[in-house]
């Protein structure tokens, strides 16, 4: 079955600094992938999205690459601030058939000043 | 636009007891996604309501179910509460036809006492 692998959290990182969190899934057929933001206490707010190989999804400074070779789509940021702090859910789903999310576990970022 | 609605937002059960929960879906949204956020076990997929119908369901047990009307919005119901039931439900939208990118309301935190 479909699977969404993440790094273990928390990361803790100064503001202004780089962040990548990695991401790597196994599907079956052809998936589109997404990345999710829950601030404490609210719900899931979608980040960003690629639907096809080598798409490049972007929104508020974050991005990803769609890598269907290394069947990955890491999560970067080149400046964190402290408002970034949250955790972050990579996911995917296959427009045919099951059409849920399949989640990772989640990765917690801390951003200090 | 107004975004997912959910309620309520916390709900206090004992065990033995039934839960019921709702969502009304971004106006003109017909797909309807129930999903469990339980502490230690991430993100796992419940149900899926389309056209008032129940297409796809994860792995929970029957007791776990619910249903969808004719405007679209949607009751999950919990009989017979668990202890381990507590968690934080989330439901997301989306049009069948045209999107993959489903939009997450903020949340029922259920507590099982």
């Amino acid at each position: 079955g479909d699977s969404v692998t993440q790094m273990e959290g928390p990361v803790t990182l100064s503001e202004e600094a780089f962040l990548t969190i990695n991401c790597t899934y196994t599907a079956t057929g052809y998936p589109s992938l997404f990345w999710y933001v829950q601030y404490p206490g609210e719900g899931l707010q979608l980040l960003l999205k690629a639907t096809k190989a080598d798409d490049k999804g972007s929104n508020k400074g974050f991005e990803a690459t769609y890598r269907k070779e290394t069947t990955s789509f890491h999560l970067e940021k080149g400046s964190v601030q402290v408002s970034d702090s949250a955790v972050y859910f990579c996911a995917l789903s296959e427009y045919t058939g099951r059409r849920a999310l399949t989640f990772g576990s989640g990765t917690r970022l801390q951003v200090q000043p | 636009e107004a975004g997912v609605t959910q309620s309520p937002t916390h709900l206090i059960k004992t065990r033995g007891q039934q839960a019921t929960l709702r969502c009304s879906p971004i106006s003109g949204h017909t797909s309807v996604y129930w999903y469990q956020q339980a502490l230690g076990l991430g993100l796992q997929f419940l149900l899926w309501y389309d056209e008032g119908e129940e297409r796809n369901r994860g792995n929970f047990p029957p007791r776990f179910s619910g249903r969808q009307f004719p405007n679209y919005s949607s009751e999950l119901n919990v009989n017979a509460l668990e202890l381990e039931d507590s968690a934080l439900y989330l439901c997301a939208s989306n049009d069948r036809e045209y999107q993959e990118t489903q939009y997450f309301g903020p949340g029922t935190r259920l507590l099982v006492l």
